[in-house]
């Protein structure tokens, strides 16, 4: 039983350049969220989408950021025109519908942007 | 604002001593979630409390949730070095049941 899986694993990305993140969810969970944790820091709440949907994305910056969960495929965070300060650790969660607290963690891409 | 607050934040210890971290919240949650990270991995789901008073066992650990439910605590019986890690909690967000709060973390280190 597959977990939630995130690659690439690793990203290197120059300044000014995109960065694209990808998750699959866990068989059977609808609902992906992502969280950025940065260096010495807590995990913060960034987006939460269902298939083909943004239900919150309270905590994405309004600029540069976008995700999306298409009907097929993996969900994906976008982040244009990388900045150093867009260096952190990005982890996909996902829950099946209904029990939202309990969302199981990918291992994260870290993101460095030179 | 709901914040979660964890203590301590780092904690050294030997081999076979018992420990207890805590989490701590002025705002009430309908639930408290316990995860474990390792350098380089994401956060492992644990155990989710649910009920005031609630305590859950998961072979060495014991977690409690508060009656209030604003505050839990994990202890360790006879720590091990693979109980390194560091230790996280998290709540849903009240303004939006779908987010989680999470709180700076415990980073735990057992040495033999």
């Amino acid at each position: 039983n597959a977990g939630v899986m995130q690659n690439p694993r690793h990203l290197v990305r120059r300044r000014g350049q995109e960065a694209r993140l990808r998750c699959s969810p866990m068989k059977g969970h609808s609902h992906v969220y992502w969280y950025r944790q940065l260096p010495e820091e807590g995990l913060k709440f960034m987006v939460y989408l269902q298939k083909e949907n943004i239900i919150d994305e309270s905590g994405m910056p309004k600029e540069r950021f976008s995700a999306e969960f298409p009907k097929e495929g993996p969900s994906i965070l976008r982040i244009q025109q990388v900045v150093r300060g867009d260096s952190a650790a990005y982890f996909c969660a996902s829950s099946p519908a209904g029990l939202f607290n309990e969302q199981f963690f990918g291992p994260g891409t870290r993101l460095t942007v030179l | 604002t709901q914040l979660l607050e964890q203590s301590p934040q780092f904690l050294s210890i030997q081999e076979g001593e018992n420990l207890t971290v805590y989490c701590n919240s002025s705002s009430v949650f309908s639930s408290l979630q316990w995860y474990r990270q390792e350098p380089g991995e994401g956060p492992v789901l644990l155990v989710t409390v649910v009920t005031g008073g609630e305590v859950k066992k998961l072979k060495r650990l014991t977690f409690q949730f508060g009656d209030a439910r604003k505050d839990s605590s994990l202890h360790i019986t006879a720590a091990q070095p693979g109980d390194t890690g560091l230790y996280l909690c998290a709540g849903p967000d009240s303004g939006g049941y779908n987010k989680l709060i999470f709180g700076a973390g415990t980073r735990l280190a057992v040495h033999p």
